[in-house]
């Protein structure tokens, strides 16, 4: 069975500081992990996968098919970048079902 | 708004009452998605449709859940008998088909069931 771990429910961090959010998950495969975001207000949107290899809004991560965890970075935090961030995995190469993390709130203080 | 829409926005219920939720996907998109969402946790896979074939439904998906997609453009998500259980943020996606490409969610229908 598939499945996407977010260890944490809440981050709280000041302006500048490091951001890392955590995910691990459990596939019998390869799979495609992704980081969605919600923005206060508005609908879930891709914020980055680990195909693309892009940094997007300063985020970044890395896939580590060793330790199976997928974590987001960002090396300075924005105030903007207050939102629900949620860890999923879908199958490799084939546009299917995502099953995702419980997901962690980021607040990012001024 | 050209982006996945939703409607109602919210209903609310009474239990053993049916309920019906429409999701317009993006126009060339041929692959849409049904999730649940409750609070604390992350959006659980209820079905999705190729065009008008469902193809695949989640155990999560009872008896009292029916999805269509008739002409594989808008579909419907009906819930007969709702349960208070059934309270939750119901959410559609649509994608091309093809591999490596991003679904994108509407904003959701908030259903209450008192």
């Amino acid at each position: 069975a598939q499945r996407v771990t977010q260890p944490e429910k809440l981050l709280s961090v000041f302006k500048g500081a490091p951001v890392e959010l955590k995910c691990n998950y459990s596939y019998s495969g390869s799979p495609e992990l992704f980081w969605y975001v919600q923005y206060s207000r508005q609908r879930l949107q891709l914020l980055l996968r680990h195909i693309s290899r892009e940094s997007i809004k300063g985020f970044t991560a890395d896939l580590n098919k060793g330790e199976t965890s997928f974590h987001l970075k960002k090396p300075f935090a924005q105030e903007e970048d207050s939102a629900m961030y949620y860890c999923a995995l879908s199958k490799t190469g084939a546009n299917s079902k995502l099953t995702f993390g419980k997901g962690i709130t980021l607040s990012v203080r001024p | 708004d050209t982006g996945v829409s939703q409607n109602p926005r919210h209903k609310i219920t009474k239990r053993g009452q049916n309920v019906t939720f429409r999701c317009d996907p993006i126009s060339e998109h041929n692959r849409l998605y049904w999730y649940r969402q409750t609070l604390g946790q992350g959006p659980e896979f209820l079905t999705y449709f190729q065009n008008e074939a469902q193809l695949e439904k989640s155990r999560l998906l009872s008896d009292r859940f029916s999805a269509e997609r008739p002409k594989g453009s808008f579909s419907t998500l009906e819930i007969q008998r709702t349960e208070q259980g059934d309270s939750a943020m119901y959410l559609c996606a649509s994608s091309s088909q093809g591999g490596n490409t991003e679904a994108f969610f509407g904003q959701g229908t908030r259903l209450t069931v008192v």
